[in-house]
């Protein structure tokens, strides 16, 4: 059965700081994995998708790889500002008859401060 | 294009209580996904729908949980009788086809069982 652990569960950081969330995976047979965002109250929001022959994707201030071998993947966030503030959650699914059924990590909350 | 729309926004009910959400995906998304998300965890799948059908409910405690997706369109996750453990947030995702990869989730309905 597969398992995501994501580290830190939670993370505090001043306005500015370029920071890193880490996902791991139990099975490193991922076949797809996305990072999503979610705010309070709210549903979650897909930020970067890196599908089964792709390792890295950028958008903005916000680069994740994925390191298959391992089943490990990180999200990078530059340059942190307040409205970055969020859950930020990994997901991967293990295609073929799985596609779609994503298992996600527990979570990172996010607080950037001013 | 108007987003997933999940009805009601919270709900509280006794335990043995019997429960329903609904869920409108964005119009022409084949593929539809019920996921329970409890407080501090990240989401886990129900249910997935592909049309009408089921694709996969493995995760889903048939004993009290059903759901349905008649015509292909709306769907309803039902709890009857509802577990102080079932208290979380039901979230509806849909996509065009399993194999897309792009989801949009709904706002979630908040249970809580007292």
């Amino acid at each position: 059965k597969q398992e995501v652990t994501q580290i830190p569960a939670a993370l505090s950081v001043p306005e500015g700081e370029n920071l890193v969330l880490n996902c791991s995976f139990t099975d490193s047979a991922i076949y797809n994995l996305q990072w999503f965002r979610q705010d309070p109250g709210k549903g979650l929001t897909s930020l970067l998708l890196i599908q089964s022959s792709q390792r890295e994707q950028t958008s903005g201030r916000l680069n994740a790889s994925l390191d298959k071998s391992s089943g490990r993947s990180t999200l990078y966030i530059a340059a942190s500002q307040p409205g970055d503030s969020a859950t930020y959650l990994c997901a991967g699914d293990a295609g073929g008859t799985s596609y779609g059924k994503l298992t996600f990590g527990q979570g990172t909350i996010l607080t950037v401060h001013p | 294009e108007a987003g997933v729309a999940q009805s009601p926004r919270y709900k509280i009910i006794e335990k043995r209580q019997s429960v329903a959400f609904w869920c409108n995906p964005i119009s022409g998304h084949a593929t539809l996904y019920w996921y329970q998300q409890i407080l501090g965890q990240g989401p886990k799948l129900l249910i997935q729908f592909q049309n009408n059908g089921v694709v996969d409910d493995s995760q889903l405690p048939k004993d009290r949980f059903s759901a349905e997706r008649l015509k292909g369109v709306d769907s309803t996750l039902k709890i009857q009788p509802a577990k102080l453990e079932d208290s979380a947030v039901y979230l509806c995702a849909s996509s065009l086809t399993a194999g897309t990869y792009r989801y949009t989730f709904g706002s979630g309905t908040r249970l809580t069982v007292v």
